[in-house]
């Protein structure tokens, strides 16, 4: 079985400045890692995914993510915030594993609301 | 333009009431999905389908029930079983093969009163 473990519940930040999003998994299998927004009452946006590769993952909106096997982590990082990045964020794994039960299936950490005030 | 539409937006319903969800994709993707959203716990996964006629429990299928007659269409019935029901519900559809990402719905916020 799958886990997300999203580290923060609420971050608030100051406009332009950096800002950490955490992601930690647990799995016993290959996975891939996604990072969504949500923007409220909306359905969840794509920012960025990891299927293989770079460790170092770009996104839409000048987000990026680092995939640490080791730690099993996926933060998600912006250098610069702005007002408009006020959403939730949602960290989510899947198996890569063709065929196993829980193929094709996203499990989701809690969500992580970020506010960036003026 | 492609995409997951679900209807409608907003549905209020009597409790005791079963109630239909639509959710409706014309990207072509074989799988989809449907997920419950309440605050500070994320989206859970109902149930899903990866091929026309066939469709899995999820995590919290409990009182929840789908069809999956045609490709492009997943409604959800939450019926009158599911003790908790009001909740944001969101569809989402992929590609089911090795790689692929998931496309989501603008979501059906459902208040049983």
């Amino acid at each position: 079985a799958q886990s997300v473990t999203q580290l923060d519940s609420q971050v608030p930040v100051f406009e332009e400045a950096p800002v950490e999003l955490r992601c930690n998994y647990s799995s016993s299998v290959s996975v891939y890692l996604f990072w969504y927004v949500q923007y409220p009452n909306q359905g969840l946006q794509l920012l960025l995914k990891y299927l293989s590769g770079s460790t170092l993952v770009k996104g839409i909106n000048g987000f990026e993510a680092e995939f640490n096997k080791s730690q099993t982590s996926f933060h998600l990082r912006k250098p610069s915030v702005h007002i408009s990045d006020t959403a939730e964020y949602f960290c989510a794994v899947s198996d890569q594993y063709a065929g196993g039960t829980s193929y094709g299936k996203l499990t989701f950490g809690q969500g992580t609301i970020l506010t960036v005030h003026p | 333009d492609g995409g997951i539409t679900q209807s409608p937006k907003y549905l209020f319903r009597k409790e005791g009431q079963n109630v239909t969800l639509s959710c409706e994709q014309n990207l072509n993707h074989d799988a989809m999905y449907w997920y419950r959203q309440d605050p500070g716990q994320g989206l859970r996964l109902i149930y899903y389908s990866q091929i026309v006629n066939d469709f899995q429990k999820g995590d919290i299928a409990e009182g929840y029930s789908v069809s999956r007659e045609k490709k492009e269409s997943f409604p959800l019935t939450v019926t009158s079983a599911q003790k908790n029901p009001t909740a944001f519900y969101l569809c989402a559809s992929s590609i089911a093969n090795r790689l692929y990402e998931a496309f989501f719905g603008q979501g059906t916020r459902l208040t049983v009163v």
